[in-house]
């Protein structure tokens, strides 16, 4: 079963830094880009960035709310991607998706999701 | 603000056929594939239709996708309240991925 597990979320500190970590299992991992995506508190879903596979260069694209303070990457020997959240903001608090990249051109999707992972940001 | 316009509320009956709309440009659906994701109350999304009209295994055919242009629409027939979730469009744009704000479908 394809299956993707966040974890490492909480309560921080605005200022403070956070890394989330997406665990996949079912496929293998290092074919495929993988994107986070984040949703705050009664609001929509909110595109945070993506890091493609290594065939592409393994480069990443980030959102313009985040950029310069969140980080990608991935260690596909554990099948793991990461969001590293630094200079975290209260307007950072949300649920944080991490889902796969499925790329048959000229189409692309996102499937599957994790259960998501709660980032909140206060004091 | 959104890159794809959504409504921000459906209803329907049980049994009814709902739509939702998806509005876009030249940029996003008018040269890229559109996809739908369902996520019920308290649940991650899940990929509803893929490729315009494409639905995954399992999903039921009560649900369909179309585009047209720069638009898209979801429809669901048969409505169950089941079907009572939030529902997201979404395509490409500039390489980038681009979504509706989402609507919310209430099944009265």
């Amino acid at each position: 079963e394809v299956q993707l597990v966040e974890s490492g979320g909480g309560l921080v500190k605005p200022g403070r830094s956070l890394r989330l970590s997406c665990t996949a299992s079912g496929f293998t991992f290092g074919d495929y880009a993988m994107s986070w995506f984040r949703q705050a508190p009664g609001k929509g879903l909110e595109w945070v960035g993506f890091i493609r596979s290594k065939a592409y260069g393994g480069t990443t694209e980030y959102a313009a709310s985040v950029k310069g303070r969140f980080t990608i990457s991935r260690d596909d020997s554990k099948s793991i991607a990461y969001l590293q959240m630094n200079s975290l903001k209260t307007e950072d608090t949300a649920v944080y998706y991490c889902t796969r990249d499925n790329v048959v051109p000229p189409h692309n999707w996102f499937d599957p999701w994790g259960q998501g992972t709660l980032v909140t940001v206060s004091s | 603000q959104s890159v794809l316009t959504q409504p921000p509320s459906a209803s329907g009956t049980p049994g009814q056929r709902v739509t939702i709309s998806c509005s876009g440009s030249s940029s996003n659906i008018g040269s890229n594939t559109v996809n739908w994701y369902q996520q019920l109350p308290g649940t991650a999304p899940k990929l509803l239709i893929y490729s315009n009209n494409q639905r995954p295994s399992g999903v039921p055919d009560r649900f369909s996708g179309s585009k047209s242009g720069t638009s898209a629409s979801l429809a669901i027939s048969g409505l169950q309240s089941e079907d009572e979730a939030d529902y997201y469009c979404a395509a490409w744009d500039d390489s980038l991925p681009v979504f509706g704000g989402g609507t919310k479908l209430t099944v009265l």
